[in-house]
């Protein structure tokens, strides 16, 4: 079964700061792995997402992610955090050729000026 | 104007009420779904839907009801609501190609049971 899992709640992070949002996955086949991020009083929006090909994706507003098959990890990474970043992001897996996504549980995260 | 809308935003009912969540969206997509989110749950699959004619029950289905009236349409319905549906309802829709099948979401409608 699909299953995914972001073990931090909450990540703190001063503004201009590296951020990483860790998130882990179990398929069976090969993933399709995507980022989402959700604002106050706002539906979910695409950041990024990794189908094959290079390990590190770009998405959306300078983030990226990494994708690594031993440890089967998909980290949310940005070089410079903002303030304006500070929201809920969902690490997101389908098995490809499936048709069902399972979500994380969603970390949010803080950037302090 | 936004792809996806969802209508109420908000809505507040009591036990035992009849509710439905309405679903438009004006991307052209095939494929629609309503989630509910839940704090420290994440998303939680309802139902979903490949095209008018094909609809599906996702992970936690009972107690709800879809209906797809047309390919921009779907609307969800709590028959007789209960407080633990008290949650946040997403739609979401994808256009169902190659697979890769990014979702696009509605703003959201938060729903209180009494």
């Amino acid at each position: 079964a699909q299953s995914v899992a972001q073990p931090e709640d909450q990540v703190n992070v001063a503004e201009g700061n590296p951020l990483t949002v860790k998130c882990t996955y179990s398929v069976s086949g090969n993933p399709y792995l995507f980022w989402y991020v959700q604002y106050p009083n706002r539906g979910l929006q695409f950041l990024l997402k990794y189908i094959t090909g290079d390990n590190l994706v770009k998405g959306s507003y300078g983030f990226e992610a990494e994708f690594n098959k031993s440890q089967t990890s998909f980290h949310l990474k940005k070089p410079s955090a903002l303030v304006s970043d500070s929201a809920l992001y969902f690490c997101a897996v389908r098995e490809g050729g499936g048709f069902k996504t399972i979500f994380g549980a969603g970390t949010r995260l803080f950037v302090k000026a | 104007d936004a792809d996806v809308t969802q209508t109420p935003r908000n809505r507040i009912t009591k036990t035992g009420k009849r509710i439905m969540l309405e679903c438009s969206q004006t991307k052209g997509h095939d494929r629609m779904y309503w989630y509910r989110q839940d704090p420290g749950l994440g998303l939680r699959l309802i139902y979903y839907s490949f095209d008018v004619k094909d609809i599906n029950k996702g992970e936690i289905s009972d107690g709800y009801s879809v209906s797809r009236q047309a390919q921009a349409k779907f609307s969800l319905s709590l028959e007789s609501a209960i407080p633990n549906q008290t949650a946040l309802y997403f739609c979401a829709t994808s256009a169902g190609t190659s697979g890769v099948d990014t979702q696009y979401f509605g703003p959201g409608t938060r729903l209180t049971v009494l």
